[in-house]
């Protein structure tokens, strides 16, 4: 069973306008991170955002914020004020266990998405 | 601080042929990660070291990878023999022990 999904293949975005990436997961452990990470054309995967499964509150880092919406499995990444640098694709991702601890991660399919100017 | 660096950034071989991927990690990062992301699919976990040791390999393909982590530094990744199958991009990805994974630019491998 696909444990992380990501439903857009492609999203496209105004600069300057908001955007919504939608991804959902599945798991039975109680303990689990999420994370989204951003693939620029240039191949790297940088680290843009986590969310602990006891976390309180919804994550933020500047432009990013999760929605973390725990009872219907769903970490949705929301890109505020866009930026044709956002253009790239992005990855969700999950880390069953033990929260802290460095486990394997589990990524979807990614989502492509690009900001017209 | 140097990021996660992998080498070589392109490889081109052909089928059969041996290929050595290297990783170097963030110095001090115990966890270092091998994934593989084939054309059009998700990105795939390969293997994890805890420093020299192996603690997960549940992801390897089949017996034509084989992974080591020389002294708990950096990792090489070597396929033999090469199969069309086995081209992607494999990333590498360092944390510490308790910490979020940084990964590097990937190795895109393309076997002809």
């Amino acid at each position: 069973a696909q444990k992380i999904t990501q439903t857009q293949p492609g999203m496209f975005v105004q600069e300057k306008e908001a955007v919504t990436l939608d991804c959902t997961y599945d798991t039975s452990d109680p303990s689990y991170g999420l994370f989204w990470y951003k693939q620029p054309s240039s191949g790297e995967m940088i680290f843009l955002i986590y969310q602990g499964s006891y976390d309180q509150q919804n994550a933020t880092e500047g432009r990013y914020s999760l929605n973390f919406q725990k009872a219907r499995k769903s970490a949705n990444l929301v890109i505020s004020a866009s930026q044709l640098g956002d253009s790239a694709m992005y990855f969700c991702a999950m880390r069953e266990g033990r929260q802290g601890g460095s486990e394997k991660l589990v990524f979807g399919k990614g989502t492509k998405l690009t900001v017209n100017p | 601080e140097a990021g996660v660096t992998q080498f070589p950034s392109h490889s081109v071989i052909e089928k059969g042929q041996t290929v050595t991927l290297r990783c170097d990690p963030i110095s001090g990062h115990d966890n270092l990660y091998w994934y593989r992301r084939v054309m059009g699919k998700e990105i795939k976990f390969l293997l994890h070291f805890v420093k020299e040791s192996k603690q997960d390999e549940s992801g390897m393909p089949n017996n034509r990878f084989l992974a080591e982590r020389t002294g708990g530094t950096y990792s090489t990744l070597k396929v033999q023999p090469a199969e069309l199958e086995d081209s992607g991009v494999y990333f590498c990805a360092s944390s510490p022990l308790r910490g979020e994974a940084f990964f590097g630019q990937g190795t895109r491998l393309t076997v002809v």
